[in-house]
């Protein structure tokens, strides 16, 4: 069974840019969640998606924002980069709501 | 707002030896707990997961709950060098739709 699939792995961007990371759960999982992590904060809550719906959001200003498609793939974005954005984000998938999550490898996010 | 509270080391133990890494947090109605191993430069990996008050093994891990404490701990038996890494708490709560929260961490150093 394939598992947490993120893309891309690594990215360079400018200040005020913006970018969008996409994510693709195990087969079967409808839940999708990101966060992001830094070295100083550690995990943090982005959103939560489930069927398409966001169910949950993050202390994070609007300029993150996300999506699921009907195949359960998720796309995060993020816009006006700022240098603090820079970060590993994770995408993590579930398919029961008390187990815990699989992480993808997560995109590390440099902006200059 | 959950908040979860973990040392963060480093935690230094000899290899054989026992290592017992601890988490409390502050909210009541929290019912799901969940232990995760970070090896640097990777993404987090599920180890653990528990429900119920008592102890709960799976190897050489066992995770114990106290949920009129608002701890959970995981106690590592027989450390190895491999089992170096941070150790992440993360729980959440009942509703569905409800984040998984993670703490920032206790690192665990397993020397030979």
């Amino acid at each position: 069974k394939a598992g947490v699939t993120q893309t891309p792995r690594y990215l360079i961007k400018t200040r005020g840019q913006q970018v969008t990371l996409s994510c693709s759960p195990i087969s079967g999982h409808r839940s999708v969640s990101w966060y992001q992590q830094t070295p100083g904060q550690g995990l943090q809550f982005l959103f939560e998606y489930f069927s398409e719906t966001q169910r949950n959001k993050g202390n994070f200003p609007g300029r993150f924002s996300g999506r699921q498609f009907s195949n359960s793939r998720s796309e995060m974005n993020v816009s006006t980069l700022e240098l603090g954005d820079s970060a590993l984000y994770l995408c993590a998938s579930s398919d029961e709501m008390d187990y815990g999550y699989t992480f993808g490898s997560g995109t590390r996010l440099t902006v200059v | 707002q959950k908040e979860v509270e973990q040392n963060s080391g480093p935690l230094s133990v000899p290899e054989g030896a026992i290592a017992s890494l601890n988490c409390t947090y502050s909210d009541r109605v929290s019912q799901s707990f969940f232990w995760y191993r970070q090896y640097s430069g990777k993404s987090p990996e599920l180890i653990m997961s528990i429900y119920s008050n008592g102890d709960k093994e799976d190897g050489r891990f066992t995770a114990q709950l106290n949920k009129a404490s608002q701890y959970v701990s995981l106690l590592i038996r027989d450390s190895q060098p491999s089992d170096s890494a941070t150790y992440l708490c993360a729980l959440r709560g009942s509703q569905a739709g409800t984040a998984l929260i993670f703490g920032k961490g206790t690192t665990l150093s397993v020397s030979s």
